[in-house]
């Protein structure tokens, strides 16, 4: 049983570069979540989805970008990398969308900006 | 906004002893709470939540928590600490954004020999 997977583990990127990190959910989850975590700083809400072809910002989307074409991914799109983007990327998902919903994590991908 | 406060960044025990990490919450409402663990280079496993009835909750792990809405509190417990259980600890509420989490800073806590 897959769960919530991410790709790739670990990247280093060059100020400007681009890349998009992957995300997948093999549980049929309507809501899909993109988190940064930061040293001491717990994770924060990058953007998030309610369903395919739905998406909307969180608490800190600058320098993203998101789409969702399916209800199994979720891909985060970083255009013009900056060094303040170098932080662990987490993937969520949940259920039939209700606050009390478990969210289901990723194992993360460690992105450095140089 | 729905937030949690962990007000220790760090705290250590010793194998076999009991464990209490604290979280406040800033809510209105009844708000929907969850905990989290961290291991080292690990993604976030759940631990237990609370939404409504019975104001203590059993979790995995041996782990329980109380909410108490006198004292804006959901604070994590275990009677007896294992090695194991050295992690990253992270309270959080469901927010109005999709039902995204707010989550508190984090408690790394060490288990001493």
């Amino acid at each position: 049983n897959a769960g919530v997977t991410q790709t790739p583990k670990f990247r280093i990127l060059k100020i400007g570069q681009s890349m998009t990190l992957q995300c997948a959910q093999d549980m049929n989850h309507n809501y899909m979540y993109w988190y940064r975590q930061d040293p001491g700083m717990g994770l924060k809400l990058i953007y998030y989805s309610v369903g395919a072809g739905i998406t909307d910002k969180g608490e800190v989307p600058n320098g993203y970008n998101v789409s969702r074409s399916t209800t199994e991914d979720f891909p985060l799109r970083l255009e013009l990398a900056a060094p303040s983007q170098t932080s662990v990327y987490f993937c969520a998902s949940g259920g039939a969308g209700g606050p009390g919903d478990t969210q289901y994590f990723g194992p993360g991908t460690r992105l450095t900006v140089l | 906004a729905q937030s949690v406060t962990q007000p220790d960044i760090h705290i250590t025990v010793s194998e076999g002893a009991s464990l209490e990490l604290r979280c406040n919450y800033s809510y209105g409402a009844t708000p929907y709470l969850f905990w989290y663990v961290q291991s080292p280079g690990q993604g976030l496993q759940l631990l237990l939540k609370y939404f409504s009835g019975d104001t203590l909750v059993q979790g995995i792990k041996g782990f329980e928590a109380e909410f108490k809405r006198s004292q804006s509190s959901f604070n994590l417990r275990k009677p007896s600490v294992h090695w194991s259980d050295a992690a990253e600890y992270f309270c959080a509420v469901a927010s109005s954004s999709g039902y995204a989490l707010n989550f508190g800073k984090g408690t790394s806590l060490l288990v001493t020999p």
